[in-house]
């Protein structure tokens, strides 16, 4: 099986940079998927890494080292609308690449 | 496009009484879920198709049953809820597993089931 591992909650500034991690345990890893998830709406895709390093789309950015078995989502210049759970999940290919979720951290942006 | 919709948004349902979630996507995807969400235990894949014809036990696939007769749509049944299947579900589909790219998953707004 899988365990991902997400922190339950996190609080930050507006304006302000909040890194949320994710580390994940697979042995047969095959890209990490970052989705958003306002409160009693649908999750919404935000980014993937399937190679190490960086990936920059506007205010975020995802992390990926392989080796360590570790991402982070990196939201910059943080707005009220930010406040949401952010979802991330592995493609193993083991499970014929399906998707497992972490449960999800909890980003409550304040003034 | 209306991308991936829901039926019905919010359903209260009596212990063993059954009911079927419908969910459809105009987008031509070849993979479609059913996913469903609990406090504190993420998404959980309940079922999930590959194709017209075909439907896989995923995580918790216990008590529900699916069919995906057409393409574009991925019935969800419980033929005799029970309280513990108290729950958002949600839809999802996605384009194909062939590229990372491709395997975007879009969801539906959800449905919210009550069983008392």
């Amino acid at each position: 099986g899988q365990n991902i591992d997400q922190p339950t909650e996190m609080t930050a500034t507006e304006g302000a940079i909040v890194q949320i991690n994710c580390t994940y345990q697979t042995s047969g890893f095959n890209g990490l998927f970052w989705y958003q998830q306002h409160a009693g709406e649908a999750p919404t895709f935000l980014s993937y890494n399937v190679l190490d390093g960086l990936e920059e789309k506007g205010r975020f950015s995802s992390f990926l080292s392989r080796s360590k078995g570790y991402s982070y989502l990196l939201l910059k210049e943080l707005q009220m609308k930010d406040s949401a759970s952010y979802l991330c999940a592995v493609r193993d290919r083991r499970g014929g690449n399906k998707l497992t979720f972490g449960t999800g951290t909890q980003l409550k942006v304040e003034l | 496009n209306a991308g991936v919709t829901q039926t019905p948004k919010f359903r209260v349902l009596k212990t063993g009484q059954s009911m079927t979630l419908l969910c459809a996507q105009d987008m031509n995807h070849e993979y479609m879920y059913w996913y469903r969400q609990d406090p504190g235990m993420g998404l959980r894949l309940i079922h999930y198709s590959v194709g017209e014809g075909t439907t896989a036990k995923g995580e918790v696939p216990d008590g529900y049953n699916v069919s995906r007769l057409k393409k574009q749509n991925f019935l969800l049944g419980l033929e005799s809820a029970a309280p513990s299947q108290t729950s958002v579900y949600f839809c999802a589909s996605s384009y194909s597993w062939d590229r990372v790219d491709q395997e975007t998953q879009y969801f539906g707004p959800g449905t919210r089931l009550l069983v008392l």
